[in-house]
Formats: C-alpha cells, structure tokens, sequence
C-alpha cells in the first residue's frame, strides 16, 4: 500500500528555521516525484515545488523559488520541505504528494496527511 | 500562470442528488491537462479525475469529467454521504500548476 506520511504539527516563531517531512513507503521511493502544496487559512491549494528522489532534480513554483527548499534522503526514502527564517505568512497546512506514474504533466495520486505549521510570535 | 475558478462557491445538495461542478481557466489548458481532487479537512486529498475524464484506480463510475479549452466540469451522479468534501480541479498543461480555489459541497 503506498502510504506518505508526514511529520507532526510545528508551532514556531518568526525567524526561526524549520525543515519538515514526508515518508514514502509501499513502492520505490527513488522512481517517482514527490511534490509540495502549501493551504493557508481558509484558502485553496497553491503547489510550491517537486524534486527527483532518485537525483535530486528539482523545480520550483516561481511563487515559491528562494523562499523554500525541498531536499529529498533516497536512503530513508524521505523528502523534506524547509524554511531558513520564518514569517507569520508560512502559517498553513503543507502537504507532500506524488507525483502520478506515467503521467503527463504533473498532478498527484497519493498525498500525505498534511503538517500543520503554525508561525506567531 | 493560468487561473483556474471554481464555481459555485459552495453547492448544497441532498444525498442521492446530481452535483455539477464547473472549472474555468483564464486561458485554453493545453492537452485537456486537468484532474479533480476530493479533500475532506483533516485528511489526504484524494485523486478522482486526470486528463480531464479518466477516473483515477478505485473510483467509483459515479464521478465523471468533461470539458476542454477554457471549461471543465465534474459530474457526481448520485450523492452518497462520503462525497460531502471540498474539491479541487487541478491544471498541468503549462508550468506553474495550478489549483482552483475549491468548491464545497455540503448536505442541504
């Protein structure tokens, strides 16, 4: 069974550094994408970026480029999504998924459960 | 960027009704490229639809997609209680992608 499953619930304040993560189990980590939404409050779901497992290839959402990093350990098939100095504004729910087998184009057939993140000083 | 905008906002309709819920772009999504995700909060998204019509391994032949160009539309022909969600369409014809803002379909 292809599971995502994400690490728990951040509560940090402004300026602060923060690097969360995405399990990948029940197929070979290393073959697919795996991507990263961001949700904020109330709103719709923005796509912020994906990376390669099996090398690392990377792209970026322009809205998102220099603001995150996505990093991927193929050896403990886990991806990670990290923020260098915090802002009240990266208060959302951040989801990682992947990337569809196959697919032309990108969208997502599994997705992990979602970590919460919440900055406030 | 291609803007996708659900509508309506929010539908209310009773179990064993037909939902309709319409995706329009601001410009033609190249290839049909669309897909449509059913979220209910506190869990996984859920793939329902890609290439616009082809449902994704394990759903039901209730969900069915159509449109092209700049319209796009998700039929739900008989309600069923879990189908009460949020959902999304999704672009991946031009980069970035793109999601809608969501439509939420809630039991009258």
């Amino acid at each position: 069974e292809v599971q995502l499953v994400q690490s728990g619930a951040e509560v940090k304040k402004p300026g602060e550094s923060l690097k969360i993560s995405c399990k990948g189990s029940g197929y070979k980590f290393t073959s697919y994408w795996i991507g990263w939404v961001r949700q904020m409050p109330g709103k719709g779901l923005e796509w912020m970026g994906i990376i390669y497992p099996g090398d690392s290839d990377t792209r970026y959402s322009p809205s998102f480029q220099g603001q995150v990093t996505i990093s991927a350990d193929k050896s403990i098939s886990t991806a990670y999504l990290q923020w260098s100095s915090l802002k009240a504004s990266d208060t959302a729910m951040y989801f990682c998924a992947r990337r569809a087998d196959k697919a032309m184009g990108i969208y997502f057939d599994y997705w992990g459960q979602g970590t919460l993140v919440s900055v406030s000083s | 960027e291609i803007v996708l905008t659900q509508s309506p906002a929010t539908l209310s309709l009773s179990p064993g009704e037909r939902a309709t819920l319409s995706c329009g772009a601001s410009q033609s999504v190249s290839s049909n490229y669309l897909a449509w995700y059913h979220h209910k909060p506190g869990l996984a998204p859920r793939l329902l639809i890609y290439d616009t019509s082809s449902r994704a391994t394990g759903i039901p032949d209730r969900f069915s997609g159509s449109g092209s160009g700049t319209h796009f539309t998700l039929t739900i022909s008989r309600l069923e209680p879990e189908d009460f969600a949020v959902y999304y369409c999704q672009q991946y014809g031009d980069f970035p992608i793109t999601f809608g803002q969501g439509t939420r379909l809630e039991i009258k």
